[in-house]
């Protein structure tokens, strides 16, 4: 079975572009996240995902974060503009809605802005 | 608030060594316990799951436990391999899942 694809696995742009990141989570799994997670630190939470709905974004800075998973299943996380202090790895994980409900991980996506 | 804390930040050990992660937690309505194990460049790989007080789980080297408020990850004669980020993470019954800061653990040879 495969596991949670993420791409692309590194980005490098220049602080005021945007950027874009994309998730395919594990087939059947109704439960997806986004975090972020900063060098030696533990993932952050940005957005969670139930089906099409985000029922947790409490944590997404919202001016210039945006989300979306269309159809339930792949997902998008948009930075527009990208500052420097967005540079870390994003991680998108999912996981099923029933037991068991550990979720599982991508490879992550490595931004740096420059 | 839903908190998670893990302890040592960094934990260094010689070949063979046991010892102790800590996990320590505050969570509205637990529903899971998870460990799992970051290489460096890699995402993070499911360990274990626990759910309830008293429960253990074992994989190879590793051993899991879990009280009400905090659970430990026992490694057990330890080799090089081992060597890697372990992160603690709780699911409240709002379906959120937080992770700690994570212990990453050096075994020299």
């Amino acid at each position: 079975e495969a596991g949670v694809v993420q791409s692309p696995r590194y980005k490098i742009i220049e602080k005021k572009q945007p950027v874009a990141f994309w998730c395919n989570p594990i087939s059947g799994h109704n439960t997806l996240y986004w975090y972020l997670q900063n060098l030696g630190q533990g993932p952050e939470l940005l957005i969670r995902y139930e089906n099409e709905e985000a029922v947790d974004d409490s944590q997404l800075p919202k001016d210039r974060f945006s989300a979306e998973r269309l159809k339930g299943v792949d997902s998008t996380l948009k930075i527009q503009p990208a500052e420097l202090g967005d540079s870390a790895v994003y991680l998108c994980a999912s996981s099923s809605k029933g037991a068991p409900t550990e979720a599982f991980f991508g490879q992550g996506t490595r931004l740096t802005v420059v | 608030e839903d908190q998670v804390t893990q302890s040592p930040e960094a934990l260094r050990l010689q070949e063979g060594e046991s010892s102790s992660l800590n996990c320590s937690y505050t969570v509205s309505g637990l529903r899971g316990l998870f460990w799992y194990r970051q290489d460096p460049g890699k995402g993070p790989e499911f360990l274990f799951t626990l759910y309830s007080a008293g429960e253990e789980k074992e994989k190879e080297r590793l051993k899991a436990t879990l009280t009400k408020k905090e659970s430990f990850l026992h490694i057990t004669a330890p080799k090089p391999e081992d060597s890697a980020t372990y992160l603690c993470a709780v699911r409240s019954n709002t379906g959120k899942l937080i992770f700690g800061q994570g212990t990453t653990l050096q075994v020299k040879p």
